[in-house]
């Protein structure tokens, strides 16, 4: 069973407007959720992470918002550009840091900025 | 800060041999994870140390999988009588272990082909 789960495999997206990246988690006891960015041939690069005391944490450009009681946390890339083309990650753990579980990660969403 | 290394970045072998990967973290991270990632697939945790002691195995995928991480500095990954089914993207991730934020830094992967 799949604990993330990233419901659009792909997203295309206009340069410059807003890009919105969803995850859904089943697992109540993840307390602790990152995202990450991966192009081709590279490994996972961190993004952004929130806790579970916190409904909203921003770093520049994007902005990540969870809400616990639909566990569900969703990435927000304002303004999308072209170098943000790439596959991204939700991931989750029960322990800051990931701990003797590591990451649970979704399958990841493409997301594809069109000039 | 050099990141965290893999090495090689490329493996191919025929079905039956052993293979080694290496993984050399930040440098003062004390956590280390292993993943692997098939394609379509986000990253899967296989296996944890803290330090140098193994604190999480039971998730490497068979007994033909294992891993030591001496004195607690750099990683091996070893698959014995490597199958097709291996095949796939090796992930080594590093940490330090705080109280606060932790984030899991990866590196570049080692790409496994098991002709």
């Amino acid at each position: 069973d799949q604990q993330v789960k990233q419901n659009s495999p792909s997203l295309s997206v206009q340069e410059g407007r807003i890009s919105i990246l969803n995850c859904d988690y089943t697992n109540s006891m993840f307390d602790y959720f990152l995202w990450y960015k991966k192009y081709p041939a590279e490994g996972p690069t961190f993004l952004i992470s929130i806790s579970s005391i916190k409904d909203k944490n921003e770093d520049g450009r994007f902005t990540v918002f969870l809400n616990k009681s639909a566990k569900h946390l969703s990435l927000h890339i304002v303004p999308s550009q072209p170098g943000d083309s790439a596959v991204y990650f939700c991931a989750a753990s029960a322990e800051v840091g990931g701990g003797a579980d590591g990451l649970t990660f979704g399958k990841g969403t493409h997301l594809i900025i069109q000039p | 800060d050099t990141g965290v290394s893999q090495n090689p970045r490329h493996k191919i072998t025929k079905r039956g041999q052993n293979v080694t990967f290496r993984c050399d973290p930040i440098s003062e991270h004390n956590r280390l994870y292993w993943y692997r990632q098939t394609l379509g697939q986000g990253p899967e945790f296989l296996t944890y140390f803290q330090n140098e002691a193994q604190l999480e195995k039971s998730r490497l995928l068979s007994d033909r999988f294992s891993a030591e991480r001496p004195k607690g500095s750099f990683s091996t990954l070893e698959i014995q009588r490597t199958e097709q089914g291996d095949s796939a993207m090796y992930l080594c991730a590093s940490s330090l272990e705080t109280s606060v934020e932790e984030t899991q830094y990866f590196g570049p992967g080692t790409r496994l082909l098991v002709l």
